[in-house]
């Protein structure tokens, strides 16, 4: 049973689209996260969510929009595509906040290509 | 704002051969540092995970170690293997935002 879950794997749209990624996590974590890989390999957070409160929102256009309707899922909605967007997104979660945060576990990843 | 070094930024070394990769943060007090792997177009695979109250985490072929004061840590890998190919990321969850902050890797490959 794969742990944290990402889909879709790969997606490919054109600019100007809405699009949404989706995550689950069955290890009971109660934090979860976002973060984005660019073509060099670098990755930023950009949300991170602790019993299905926003805990972190980092610079990211207001056209990203996280949504936690419960404690294993956390999906990310994108509004009007921009070519920029192009990236690997990646879900992960963990036991715990602040100080007492445990392991983190990723997702195999989402491949966003805008065209 | 914690930063997190990677050095080198990628390693080129013959089957057999013992390797360190190393990481360094500028805010020594951090909370856990964790490294994982990243095989190309693959998610990260957690490797080992440091409390700050711990000084080494060992498995298998790998020995992490960790001095905060000196804001460092370093990865052994013994023996390497081709299999160990991949790229090495350490993230640092410090104090502030409590989120892990990742270096930018070091690239792997390990050649027969």
């Amino acid at each position: 049973d794969t742990a944290v879950s990402q889909t879709p794997k790969y997606l490919v749209t054109q600019m100007g689209n809405d699009k949404s990624i989706k995550c689950e996590q069955n290890l009971g974590h109660d934090t979860m996260y976002w973060y984005k890989q660019d073509s060099k390999k670098f990755l930023k957070i950009m949300f991170s969510y602790n019993n299905k409160e926003l805990i972190i929102n980092e610079t990211v256009p207001n056209r990203f929009s996280p949504k936690s309707p419960d404690k294993a899922h956390l999906n990310l909605h994108i509004n009007s595509l921009e070519l920029g967007d192009s990236a690997v997104y990646f879900c992960a979660s963990s036991q715990g906040s602040g100080s007492r945060t445990g392991e983190l576990f990723f997702g195999e990843g989402s491949r966003l290509t805008v065209l | 704002k914690q930063e997190v070094t990677q050095i080198p930024a990628a390693l080129s070394v013959p089957e057999g051969e013992n390797l360190v990769l190393n990481c360094s943060f500028t805010d020594s007090a951090i909370y856990n540092l964790q490294w994982f792997r990243q095989d190309p177009g693959k998610g990260l695979t957690s490797l080992l995970l440091i409390q700050s109250s711990q000084r080494e985490q060992t498995s298998g072929r790998l020995n992490a170690s960790l001095d905060k004061s000196s804001g460092r840590s370093t990865l052994y890998i013994a023996a390497s293997q081709p299999g160990d190919s991949a790229t090495y990321l350490c993230a640092v969850k410090s104090g502030g935002s409590y989120i892990p902050t990742f270096g930018r890797g070091t690239s792997l490959i390990v050649h027969p």
